[in-house]
């Protein structure tokens, strides 16, 4: 059965640094999504990208994110100038339309120190 | 402000038994509402999806229902396994893409 990928599964990083975290969403899904979830925390939504642009984001996506689908197969976050407090599970999911289910990868741990 | 609220906060029943967990939520436009189960340190997987119109639907011993006049959901488990212990997650659609996720239910079966 497709599965949605996630590498690395842990990332540790200097505050200040950047951190690129990066997904394989199910091959014939057309949107795609990442979460975070802080420890303890509920998961929350980050942003949503459909046909090459961003569709929604959340007030936690600001400038220090960005998404981008480099190619035709990965889908990457990027995260400029970790803070302390970018310490969480990142998930990706993928939907093959919006509104329908959404497939959550195994999710990335980064530990901002 | 969009919200979903889960209750109870954690669970804990014999290996076998049955329990429900409740789910109310306040988000508009709501589009659908969805449950989901999440293994510790895991992704969520997707259990089921309830649009409006529907009041019930079940996946295998899972059975969830909505009643979108008073904005609540219940998630009915049947039958426990030890396996059936995670975190379970009441998540409201809004919108076509934004996902408003509750806290979850901590469910803990055992033997």
């Amino acid at each position: 059965e497709p599965e949605v990928t996630q590498t690395p599964s842990h990332q540790v990083t200097q505050m200040g640094q950047e951190v690129i975290l990066r997904c394989v969403p199910i091959s014939n899904h057309l949107y795609f999504y990442w979460y975070r979830q802080i420890l303890g925390q509920k998961v929350e939504f980050l942003v949503s990208f459909y046909n090459n642009e961003i569709s929604e984001k959340s007030e936690i996506f600001d400038d220090q994110f960005s998404v981008e689908r480099p190619d035709g197969s990965n889908f990457t976050l990027k995260i400029r100038s970790t803070k302390l407090e970018d310490s969480a599970m990142y998930f990706c999911a993928s939907s093959r339309q919006g509104g329908e289910t959404q497939y959550f990868g195994p999710g990335t741990r980064l530990l901002v120190l | 402000k969009n919200q979903v609220e889960q209750s109870p906060q954690s669970l804990i029943i014999l290996e076998g038994k049955n329990c429900t967990l409740q789910c109310n939520y306040t988000v508009s436009p709501f589009s659908n509402l969805r449950w989901y189960k999440q293994d510790t340190g895991r992704g969520p997987v997707s259990l089921t999806i309830m649009t409006f119109s529907e009041n019930t639907k079940s996946n295998g011993r899972y059975t969830a229902t909505l009643d979108a006049d008073t904005k609540q959901s219940s998630l009915h488990i049947t039958a426990s396994q030890l396996s059936d212990s995670a975190s379970y997650i009441c998540v409201a659609l809004f919108g076509n893409e934004k996902l408003t996720f509750g806290t979850g239910t901590r469910l803990t079966i055992i033997p």
